[in-house]
């Protein structure tokens, strides 16, 4: 079946430490893979995606490379905010039918100045 | 800039009662869905919906459930009996197109709920 896998959380950092979440997945096909947040009291959020291998994602300081032979998606910011806190949820997408979200279970950021 | 809501934010409910969740998707979207995530755990997808009928549903959406697009602008998921494995944050989310080319899908804050 397809699945995503995510780093268990909370992820705790100081202010400009460099973050790296990890995302590794499993599908049938070739998925396309995202990168959504949730701020407090917001919904989710696309902060980032690739539809193919190699592709980089990026988006207001984020990466992520699409790896199809290791079947990952890391989220990296080289200096993380306090502003950056939240939780950060992985999820691919197979590239036929109606393009339903396969996620993870969400890993929380917590940056302290 | 537009966005999906959701109402209401914290739902709590006895079980074996009806709850009805609401969503107002964004205004030119045509399709929609909703997830859900019990706590801990993670988001799934329940059921997607398209031209008035539903496209794709998940083993989850059992004929406990059922959605509708009352109007031109609610789309609604409707539990008809709740049980107490039905507690979760419930998403709804709306995009402008579906099929191949992938097309963003908008997410609301979500409703909450408890079922005592």
């Amino acid at each position: 079946g397809n699945s995503v896998t995510q780093m268990e959380g909370p992820v705790t950092l100081s202010e400009e430490a460099f973050l790296t979440i990890n995302c590794t997945y499993t599908a049938t096909g070739y998925p396309s893979l995202f990168w959504y947040v949730q701020y407090p009291g917001e919904g989710l959020q696309l902060l980032l995606k690739a539809t193919k291998a190699d592709d980089k994602g990026s988006n207001k300081g984020f990466e992520a490379t699409y790896r199809k032979e290791t079947t990952s998606f890391h989220l990296e910011k080289g200096s993380v905010q306090v502003s950056d806190s939240a939780v950060y949820f992985c999820a691919l997408s197979l590239n036929t039918g109606f393009q339903k979200l396969v996620f993870g279970t969400g890993t929380r950021l917590l940056v302290s100045p | 800039e537009p966005e999906v809501t959701q109402t209401p934010s914290h739902q709590v409910t006895q079980m074996g009662q009806e709850v009805i969740l609401r969503c107002v998707p964004i205004s030119n979207h045509l399709y929609f869905y909703w997830y859900r995530q019990i706590l801990g755990q993670k988001v799934e997808f329940l059921v997607s919906f398209y031209n008035n009928e539903i496209s794709e549903k998940s083993e989850i959406f059992d004929d406990q459930f059922s959605v509708e697009r009352p109007d031109g602008s609610n789309f609604t998921l409707k539990i008809r009996s709740t049980k107490l494995e039905d507690s979760a944050m419930y998403f709804c989310a709306s995009s402008e197109t579906g099929t191949l080319e992938y097309n963003e899908q908008f997410f609301g804050p979500g409703t909450r709920l408890t079922v005592l």
